[in-house]
């Protein structure tokens, strides 16, 4: 598919708030999902967003959706050690092939430093 | 949430044999399942979409000889790499899908590093 875009890199220090931002190509996706995948292992789905939505909290991570720009974001409060990793961006594929497969942006390396 | 498990985790393999990677669905059953290929700091690729019971849907550019998928019940699909060469050394994922509800997700395998010597 297209590419999902995202930041490659986020460095911050542990206790602050961490933004990855994602811009996504398909606008009729009905639902747009962030993963976390820690080194050598596999996906692991950390939240999602119905289309229809424009925000949604799960404890320490708000999602943000503008459709009209087709911009999602994933803020995660009170950044810690353990939250280092590679968050994927993803968009539901409508392509009838494809099924309900994703469309996974490249990831955004998150560092958190003590 | 749902438990999906890959078989073997790591694989070391001589150039021109094949290979066969398995994924289970523990605790669901999945009548669709996916497979995806991801390269170092790269994104997930989609490769092929397994349906049980029948032939895998192979996105383009993914040569359905070589990538054999076979789904042959609600909790197992397989894919078997053959003649395996150096440039098809990867990290295999697989994904279970899975919806109730109206919401639809997919668990995720840990997935299975191929190197081909």
């Amino acid at each position: 598919g297209e590419d999902v875009e995202q930041s490659l890199f986020l460095s911050v220090r542990e206790g602050d708030s961490s933004v990855i931002n994602c811009t996504y190509t398909d606008s009729s996706s009905t639902y747009l999902y962030w993963y976390k995948q820690e080194p050598g292992a596999g996906l692991q789905l950390l939240t999602y967003i119905f289309s229809n939505m424009d925000m949604k909290q799960d404890q320490r991570l708000t999602v943000l959706l503008n459709k009209k720009d087709k911009h999602l974001s994933l803020r995660i409060a009170d950044t810690q050690t353990g939250d280092s990793a590679i968050y994927f961006c993803a968009e539901s594929l409508t392509n009838s092939n494809s099924g309900y497969a994703l469309n996974f942006g490249k990831g955004t390396s998150l560092l958190v430093t003590p | 949430g749902a438990v999906v498990s890959q078989h073997p985790s790591r694989v070391i393999c001589k150039s021109g044999t094949s290979v066969k990677i398995e994924c289970r669905s523990l605790d669901f059953q999945a009548t669709t399942m996916f497979w995806y290929r991801q390269f170092p700091k790269q994104s997930l690729m989609l490769m092929a979409t397994s349906n049980e019971g029948s032939k895998a849907t192979y996105e383009q550019g993914v040569e359905k000889d070589k990538f054999l998928i076979n789904h042959a019940s609600l909790t197992l699909s397989t894919l078997t790499v053959t003649s395996a060469h150096p440039e098809d050394s990867s990290f295999y994922i697989c994904s279970a899908f899975w919806t109730s509800g109206g919401i639809n997700e997919q668990f995720f395998g840990p997935g299975t590093r191929l190197t081909v010597l």
